[in-house]
């Protein structure tokens, strides 16, 4: 039972560098997102999608694009990384009809 | 604008001993209530949750208060054990499906020996 997969689990950048970090859940959940977490700032909220084709920002989105082409995938592109983006981030999964969310086990990036 | 609050960074309690944590929330909207506890090196996991026309769910060793009037939970842990000693997250979302999770900054629990 895989739940949510994120890769790299470890990346390292260059300033203006670009990357996607994976994201694929094998529990149907309509509602995926991505959060990102710094020392001190807890869980932020970068973007959600709540079904295939759709997806909206969330309290940090600068930076980041996301697109959902499937209910399994949502990807999460940096399109020229800073270093303000070197953070954990941890891509997560519901059902729309629970308010619980399954996270991934969280990708490490660094950007120099 | 921290919406979720969690003013304690850190909590060292002895292993048997009851652990509190606190969450304060400043949104009305908020009517779920989440907490979320993780170890280093892994993703947060799901601990015990209240619904707002509850004070209180227990689940096993673990207790959610909730005070609507103070805009108030708290986490009670008892007895703690070292296998405890995490980072607990409090969250809160409001009703929809579409309803994103806000999160508290999180509190390092301790279970000492």
């Amino acid at each position: 039972n895989a739940g949510v997969t994120q890769t790299p689990k470890f990346q390292v950048l260059k300033t203006g560098q670009s990357m996607t970090l994976q994201c694929a859940q094998d529990m149907n959940h309509e509602y995926m997102s991505w959060y990102r977490q710094d020392p001190g700032m807890g869980l932020r909220l970068i973007h959600y999608s709540v079904g295939a084709g759709i997806t909206d920002q969330g309290e940090v989105p600068n930076g980041y694009n996301v697109s959902r082409s499937t209910t399994e995938d949502f990807p999460l592109r940096l399109l020229s990384a800073a270093p303000s983006q070197t953070s954990v981030y941890f891509c997560a999964s519901r059902s729309l009809n629970t308010g619980e969310l399954f996270f991934g086990e969280g990708s490490r990036l660094t950007v120099l | 604008d921290q919406q979720v609050k969690q003013n304690s960074p850190s909590l060292s309690v002895q292993e048997g001993r009851i652990s509190i944590l606190n969450c304060d929330y400043t949104n009305s909207m908020f009517d779920y209530f989440l907490w979320y506890k993780k170890y280093p090196a892994e993703g947060p996991t799901f601990l015990i949750s209240i619904s707002s026309i509850k004070d209180k769910n227990e689940d096993g060793r673990f207790t959610v208060f909730l005070n609507k009037s103070a805009k108030h939970l708290s986490l009670h842990i008892v007895p703690s054990q070292p296998g405890d000693s995490a980072v607990y997250f409090c969250a809160a979302t409001g009703t929809g499906t579409a309803s994103k999770l806000t999160f508290g900054t999180g509190t390092r629990l301790q279970v000492t020996l």
